[in-house]
């Protein structure tokens, strides 16, 4: 595809569920971002891909969340026992390489509920 | 300040010029970006500053820049409805562990047009 997809863009859920959140960048991109977007927070960078290095966790709010990017490509943001305080924005962007005058690309984001 | 700090809303008419500004945190951030967020669509890149730089124009876009008192602006010329979205401004602070180039977000400015 032209651009970064992500999928499902909308998730309702139920608090203690699990949810998957799913990242298709842009091909051959080798960096590959998550940030979130909540009312409380603004938008706050969650983890970081960038080839076969280890990821920047650093972001991630709690040991509830997890990411892995299987092959290089697809990413997959997990987050487990969902509450409330989840509810927000995930977005994904990818960039070129993880350099800083590579444009990040942003994806139209997963709008999560936790009811 | 630890935070990217931006006013909140902007009012402007069509045809008026916008000026939305910015304080950011880290004042060896290499580049700083301005992005744009659209009702219900992902951030579009609207342009970036090196930080050597004390100007940028880019259409009707001017960003300046003033590094000793960490102070970005965005100035929009001839204003139009299209333009009313929400602007972010972004740093990639050096002082974050962990590599990578994470962006450091603001608040977001509304940018109402009025006819």
């Amino acid at each position: 595809g032209a651009g970064v997809s992500q999928s499902p863009s909308n998730k309702v859920t139920e608090k203690g569920k699990d949810v998957e959140l799913r990242c298709d960048p842009i091909s051959g991109h080798t960096a590959l971002y998550w940030y979130r977007q909540s009312l409380g927070q603004g938008l706050e960078f969650l983890i970081y891909f960038q080839g076969n290095s280890a990821p920047d966790k650093s972001g991630l709010p709690s040991d509830r969340f997890s990411a892995e990017r299987t092959g290089g490509s697809v990413s997959t943001l997990t987050i487990q026992r969902t509450q409330q305080e989840d509810s927000a924005v995930y977005l994904c962007a990818s960039s070129l390489t993880g350099a800083s005058y590579n444009e990040q690309f942003f994806g139209p984001g997963t709008r999560l509920t936790v009811l | 300040g630890e935070d990217v700090e931006q006013s909140l809303f902007l009012s402007v008419r069509e045809g008026d010029s916008s000026v939305i500004n910015c304080t950011y945190t880290d004042s060896s951030s290499t580049y700083l970006y301005w992005y744009k967020q659209e009702p219900g669509a992902g951030l579009q890149l609207l342009t970036y500053i090196f930080s050597n730089m004390d100007m940028k124009q880019d259409q009707r876009l001017t960003v300046l820049l003033n590094k000793k008192d960490k102070h970005l602006s965005l100035r929009i010329a001839d204003t139009q409805t299209g333009d009313s979205a929400i602007y972010f401004c972004a740093e990639i602070p050096r002082k974050l562990t962990g590599g990578g180039n994470k962006l450091t977000f603001g608040t977001g400015t509304q940018l109402k047009v009025e006819l």
